[in-house]
């Protein structure tokens, strides 16, 4: 099974501000015949579901801001939030979907410093 | 625009089995191009993916629940369902249902419910 790790478990940063998390899997979740990472990345706020933002490790969802970005090939992953809003603060995951079964990070709460 | 509501009951009792269903609205849960899933997210928790199931009934679990895990469909009621056997407090959680992007991103799930909690006591 692919045990994912994120870090930090929290952060604050300021208004304006990037924000970086880091998501590690234990195994490569590259797939070789089509040079693909199967990796995506969901914001949850408190009291809702996730929401997807980013796939393929950094396909942006239709409708989500290009300040979120997704970087990172193989086992090492980032998302970056450019500048910082206030309505981003939330916990974000990230999720393989290379192999079952699925697994997420344990997540990266985001506060506004 | 597709969306997924969870039911059923908010409460179970320990060892009793754990059931919910997920009606699916502004879509066909027969397309042969998804994939329902069941998430749960114990308090304060991160997301434990519980398993998921194709438009044909092809299901797969997470091995760690897949003994006590039955998920099922129902395309005459666009719905599908999750049963939980011999719960105990440890199942106590939010159930999410979701699905998938389909052939765009097989097993990423773009469209989730509000989530119900389950809590398991006497």
């Amino acid at each position: 099974d692919i045990v994912m790790t994120q870090s930090p478990d929290s952060l604050a940063v300021s208004l304006g501000e990037r924000a970086t998390i880091n998501c590690k899997s234990s195994q490569s979740v590259l797939y070789s015949s089509n040079n693909k990472n199967y990796l995506a990345w969901y914001q949850q706020k408190p009291g809702q579901p996730p929401k997807l933002l980013i796939y393929w490790a950094s396909t942006r969802e239709s409708g989500v801001p290009d300040r979120f970005s997704g970087s990172g090939s193989g086992t090492d992953f980032t998302l970056t939030i450019s500048s910082l809003h206030a309505e981003d603060v939330a916990v974000y995951y990230c999720q393989q979907y290379y192999s079952t079964p699925l697994a997420f990070g344990g997540g990266t709460k985001v506060e506004i410093k | 625009q597709v969306q997924l509501q969870e039911s059923g009951p908010g409460l179970v009792k320990p060892s009793q089995t754990l059931s919910l269903t997920c009606t699916v609205s502004g879509g066909s849960i027969s397309s042969a191009d998804y994939y329902w899933t069941w998430i749960r997210q114990h308090p304060g928790k991160g997301l434990e993916w519980i398993g998921f199931i194709s438009y044909s009934g092809s299901t797969y679990y997470n091995p760690s629940l897949k003994s006590r895990v039955t998920i099922s469909i129902d395309t005459s009621k666009n719905q599908f369902s999750l049963k939980l056997s011999s719960v105990t407090a440890a199942d106590t959680a939010v159930y999410y249902c979701a699905r998938d992007k389909g052939s765009s991103a097989y097993y990423v799930m773009d469209y989730w419910g509000q989530g119900t909690l389950v809590t398991v006591s006497s």
